[in-house]
């Protein structure tokens, strides 16, 4: 089946920092999409990419979308405590409507 | 607002019990699906759904099933809980369009003892 590498699995940081995460595929995906969970909740949507090359701000966060449609990156600035979260990116590819996840980044924030 | 809702934040039952995990969603989505979270495993999709009364396997749906009797409601079958059952489960949807993103409820975290 597809897989997703995501990297890093885990980031320490200080408040205030920028923080970086990305995925890459064996496979070309369709959609990019970015999700956070909070400890004991579901994933929260934040940023969907549908093109190739396509750049999405979300207020601190940004996400493209690769050139090569096998790899996608989610950029925080200037981070808070609550960006703490584990941080999933999800491929979807041709007319199926699975997606595939990678194994997640747990960020932490040290105030 | 997109809303899913899973019917229990919290589970407990014991071997062998019959589990219903109840899922409904208010956005009118075709689409419905069941995963479940384990840690170092990620998200792992048991089944879904496209349109009321079809479903189709996902990749371990060995141990449940699933019914669709509604568009908006979604349920998880345990038939015989086992422990290697003890997880988060997660609910989602989305409209039939391949592109439309999934939308996740709060899960629930059942343990089988």
């Amino acid at each position: 089946g597809q897989q997703l590498n995501q990297s890093p699995q885990s980031m320490f940081i200080q408040e205030g920092e920028d923080v970086s995460m990305n995925c890459t595929s064996s496979s070309i995906f369709n959609t990019w999409l970015w999700y956070k969970q909070d400890p004991g909740e579901g994933p929260v949507l934040l940023i969907a990419l549908y093109k190739a090359g396509e750049l999405t701000s979300n207020g601190r966060l940004t996400a493209q979308f690769g050139i090569t449609r096998k790899d996608s990156f989610l950029n925080i600035s200037a981070s808070i405590p609550s960006d703490v979260g584990i941080y999933f990116c999800a491929g979807q590819g041709g007319s199926n409507y699975k997606l595939t996840f990678g194994k997640g980044t747990l960020l932490t924030v040290n105030p | 607002d997109v809303k899913v809702t899973q019917s229990s934040r919290y589970l407990v039952k014991r071997t062998g019990e019959k589990v219903f995990l109840e899922c409904v969603q208010d956005m009118d989505h075709e689409n419905m699906f069941w995963y479940r979270q384990d840690p170092g495993l990620g998200l792992r999709l048991i089944y879904f759904s496209y349109d009321v009364k079809m479903k189709e396997k996902g990749d371990i749906p060995e141990g449940y099933s699933v019914s669709r009797e509604k568009k908006e409601r979604f349920s998880l079958i345990l038939e015989s809980a086992s422990t290697n059952q003890t997880s988060m489960y997660l609910c989602a949807s989305s409209f039939l369009n391949s592109n439309s993103p999934l939308h996740f409820g709060n899960g629930t975290r059942l343990t089988v003892t």
